[in-house]
């Protein structure tokens, strides 16, 4: 079956402009998680969602970050103001039932901000 | 103390070897336990999970994990030039943070034939 699938791939904005990433979870998987890779790091956690809210969003850096889930399926990741420090390959994973068990990753979306 | 430690590598080993790659993690209370493979500009792609004290295996992978050591490893038998990769390790503290993976910075693997 179909993966997780994140868009665009590859996103070069501006410094200060506005982006939003998408994600679409494996068909069934209940929980959706955020991430985001810097070069020569793992991955760190930005959010996660059951069903349609939040469970924990304690990984979000600051407020110009935002995700939402509104049906409980596809999620937007929003950031406001980009800066450049923003630039990374923002991944997106998904698990089904209860958070805590194996999460698959989709492909990334890498952000570029000039 | 970094939460989940791996050796940055890089491991070189020969073909047909057994690789060994090891992770440490500082919070005690830690429930579930992963491996996941990278291949250089792609995405983390799982390859073992571990939940219990012990050995797993799965093909020529085995994970362990000794809790009261907090230690995680995984061992790849007859390493193929194919396993050549970053190998993530990551840990789910569980509690209030059940969705929450915390990765290690990853140990690069290469096999030579």
């Amino acid at each position: 079956g179909a993966g997780v699938s994140q868009t665009p791939s590859n996103k070069v904005t501006e410094k200060g402009k506005y982006v939003e990433l998408r994600c679409d979870p494996i068909s069934g998987h209940t929980a959706l998680y955020w991430y985001r890779q810097s070069l020569g790091q793992g991955p760190e956690f930005l959010i996660y969602f059951q069903g349609t809210g939040a469970a924990d969003d304690s990984g979000l850096p600051n407020d110009r970050f935002f995700a939402v889930r509104p049906e409980g399926s596809v999620s937007t990741l929003k950031i406001q103001r980009t800066e450049r420090g923003d630039s990374a390959v923002y991944l997106c994973a998904s698990s089904l039932g209860l958070a805590g068990t194996e999460q698959f990753f989709g492909p990334g979306t890498r952000l570029t901000v000039l | 103390q970094k939460e989940v430690e791996q050796n940055s590598g890089p491991l070189s080993v020969p073909e047909g070897a057994i690789a060994s790659l090891n992770c440490t993690y500082s919070d005690r209370v830690s429930q579930s336990f992963f491996w996941y493979r990278q291949y250089s500009g792609k995405s983390p792609e799982l390859i073992m999970s571990i939940y219990s004290n012990g050995d797993k295996e799965d093909g020529r992978f085995t994970a362990q994990l000794n809790k009261a050591s907090q230690y995680v490893s995984l061992l790849i038998r007859d390493s193929q030039p194919s396993d050549s990769a970053t190998y993530l390790c990551a840990v789910n503290r569980g509690g209030t943070s059940y969705g929450k993976l915390t990765f290690g910075q990853g140990t690069i693997l290469t096999v030579h034939p």
